[in-house]
């Protein structure tokens, strides 16, 4: 069965610091691994995607790793902000026979303070 | 920057009722879904569409669950006989490619509460 597990299952932290959050994945066939951010009451916002052959992937303070022969990711926030505070979810894409089908992660909860 | 919208955000609705969550796309995307949330809980996949057909679905989405697209804008879904295990929240996405590293925008989603 495909499945998506994160760690932690929440963050606590002080504003400007630094953060990593986990993901291990079985999914089969892969096609693609993304992060996505969801605030609260929320749809999820898109920060990476990564393909098999990526190992790594910048949007600004977001950083993601991808090693597809141990089947984990991880996100790594920098100089973390108040706005960060949100959901963060591991999302895999599944190639299908009608495309890409998305099996998200539990997510982080991830809340930042002052 | 173009989104996704999605109507109504909230709606409430007794056990048995039908609903249509309703959806606008982005205006040159093709490919279109629902997800929904279940509070506390991990988004999950209930249907894919393409070229006004269903290219792939959950197993969540029975006979109960229908999608359509009744003109060039808008994206429905439709829950004939609402169950109380139906509220949740209802996100539409959609994608200008339905393969590869193909970028999904999510609506702000459909609170679905079912009494």
């Amino acid at each position: 069965k495909n499945q998506v597990e994160q760690s932690p299952q929440s963050l606590i932290i002080l504003e400007g610091k630094n953060c990593t959050l986990q993901c291990n994945y079985t999914v089969s066939p892969f096609s693609n691994l993304r992060w996505y951010k969801q605030d609260t009451g929320r749809g999820p916002v898109s920060l990476t995607i990564m393909t098999f052959s990526e190992n790594t992937k910048s949007n600004g303070r977001y950083t993601a790793t991808l090693d597809a022969d141990t089947k984990q990711s991880s996100l790594h926030i920098t100089a973390s902000q108040l706005s960060d505070s949100a959901s963060y979810i591991c999302v895999v894409s599944v190639i299908t026979g009608g495309g890409n089908k998305l099996t998200f992660g539990t997510g982080t909860q991830l809340k930042v303070e002052l | 920057e173009p989104e996704v919208t999605q109507t109504p955000s909230h709606q409430v609705t007794q056990m048995g009722q039908e609903v249509i969550l309703r959806c606008v796309p982005i205006s040159n995307h093709l490919y279109f879904y629902w997800y929904r949330q279940i509070l506390g809980q991990k988004v999950e996949f209930l249907v894919s569409f393409y070229n006004n057909e269903i290219s792939e679905k959950s197993e969540i989405f029975d006979d109960q669950f229908s999608v359509e697209r009744p003109d060039g804008s808008n994206f429905t879904l439709k829950i004939r006989s609402t169950k109380l295990e139906d509220s949740a929240m209802y996100f539409c996405a959609s994608s200008k490619t339905g393969t590869g590293a193909n970028v999904l925008t999510f609506g702000a989603g459909s609170r679905l509460t079912v009494l």
